[in-house]
């Protein structure tokens, strides 16, 4: 069973409108959450990475939240443009210790399109 | 920037022909990845390297192997491909950060190739 589960699976928003993403884990102990951006024929780009203790985190119009307590991030796209249609993939890590590896999930992704 | 380059975007080959996929990076990373990517099922790790000539299995090494003669360059290898193995494969590299877990830094991803075996 996946242990990053993300939805909605696909979602069309108006340009200039808003959205969020759900990504929901089971990976323990966790490391850091990374929330991923695939445009079309291109590999995943990293927007934002957060670690245990942190509960917010922005990189221009992407805001990603955690709550490490009950496993959930969010992904919030503010004032949406044209350029924001892309897969947005959630990755978790965990168990790893220092200079050594744990290991890495992958959710499926949300298929974002934003249309004029 | 980091720049990690693939050799083909699309490739069509025969059931049971050896292929050759090749991935350089030239940020001078330690670690370098090879991922395939299906609808619905997210990326799955085939593959990784955190040195020269080291390798280790990811989560479906199963009818791949790999080669890391250079630090800069990372091969997969499917041996007799199968149809199952149609998919877009994705090479990464990131640095090695001493005092981290070998996941916890970027990983910088390649355009992927889009393999298709008939």
């Amino acid at each position: 069973k996946n242990q990053v589960e993300q939805s909605p699976q696909s979602l069309i928003i108006l340009e200039g409108k808003n959205c969020t993403l759900q990504c929901n884990y089971t990976v323990s102990p966790f490391s850091n959450l990374r929330w991923y951006k695939q445009d079309t024929g291109r590999g995943p780009v990293s927007l934002t990475i957060m670690t245990f203790s942190e509960n917010t985190k922005s990189n221009g119009r992407y805001t990603a939240t955690l709550d490490a307590d009950t496993k959930q991030s969010s992904l919030h796209i503010t004032a949406s443009q044209l350029s924001d249609s892309a897969s947005y993939i959630c990755v978790v890590s965990g168990g790893g210790k220092t200079d050594s590896w744990g290991k890495l999930q992958f959710g499926a992704g949300t298929q974002v399109v934003v249309t004029p | 920037d980091v720049k990690v380059t693939q050799s083909s975007r699309y490739l069509v080959k025969r059931t049971g022909e050896k292929v050759f996929l090749e991935c350089v990076q030239d940020m001078d990373h330690e670690n370098m990845f090879w991922y395939r990517q299906d609808p619905g099922l997210g990326l799955r790790l085939i593959y990784f390297s955190y040195d020269v000539k080291m390798k280790e299995k990811g989560d479906i090494p199963e009818g791949y192997s790999v080669s890391r003669e250079k630090k800069e360059r990372f091969s997969l290898i499917l041996e007799s491909a199968s149809t199952n193995q149609t998919s877009m494969y994705l090479c990464a590299s990131s640095p090695l950060l001493t005092g981290t877990s070998g996941w916890d830094n970027e990983q910088f991803f390649g355009p992927g190739t889009r393999l298709t075996v008939l």
